[in-house]
């Protein structure tokens, strides 16, 4: 079975500065997708980014990027110029091949704190 | 779009108590998915649905656990009778697929259940 594992149970970061989050996954697929998910104190699940395992190039959404590492079965999230409506859940996910209908499995989160 | 829609938002019950929590997914998603978040155990899958046609319901804590799907705009989740245990914020989510064959999940606000 698939497994995801965020291994930050929490991280702060101070206001404009970078913060980068871990996730690392394990799959027997060579094909799949990758996710974080921010939630907000209003508990809402919001998509911050999204890497489909057959592009090579890192997916990137204005102060969001990440670091997807195949071979390593790594994708982390970089945050940028950090905010404090930045601060949240993060959650990373996997999606098996075939996207039709496929489950997302989510890790553990990581409990991110901005500080002004 | 008004998004995926669930009710109720809070409910308080007595141990015991039937219990049921509607969604209602957005129009054009052909797939509907139960999670259920606590503390402990994080987002757990509980079943989810192609088509309104059940999938994998591997997640469902137990027989007082049900959920339906009976048209695509619709689907509640029960539980009878209800314990404490089943606290938790329950989340339905719904998804289309993206011409890169992801498969790209949009939640509800969720809904807060707490079993006295």
């Amino acid at each position: 079975a698939q497994t995801v594992t965020q291994s930050q149970p929490e991280m702060s970061v101070q206001e404009a500065e970078t913060v980068t989050l871990s996730c690392t996954y394990d799959t027997s697929e060579s094909d799949y997708y990758l996710f974080w998910y921010k939630q907000p104190p209003s508990r809402q699940m919001i998509l911050v980014i999204r890497q489909e395992a057959y592009k090579q190039q890192n997916a990137t959404e204005n102060r969001f990027s990440v670091n997807f590492q195949k071979a390593a079965k790594s994708f982390s999230l970089k945050i940028s110029d950090s905010q404090l409506g930045d601060a949240a859940m993060y959650f990373c996910a996997y999606s098996g091949p075939k996207g039709y209908g496929n489950k997302l499995v989510f890790g553990a989160g990581t409990i991110l704190r901005v500080k002004s | 779009d008004a998004g995926v829609i669930q009710s109720p938002r809070h409910e308080v019950t007595e141990m015991g108590q039937e219990v049921t929590l509607r969604c209602k997914p957005i129009s054009g998603h052909n797939s509907l998915f139960w999670y259920r978040q606590t503390m402990m155990r994080g987002l757990e899958l509980l079943i989810y649905f192609n088509n309104n046609v059940p999938i994998d319901d591997s997640g469902m804590p137990e027989d007082r656990f049900s959920a339906k799907m009976p048209n695509a705009s619709f689907s509640t989740l029960k539980i009878q009778p209800s314990e404490p245990r089943d606290s938790a914020v329950y989340f339905c989510a719904s998804s289309f697929v993206l011409r890169s064959g992801a498969n790209v999940l949009t939640f509800g606000a969720g809904s807060r259940l707490t079993v006295l």
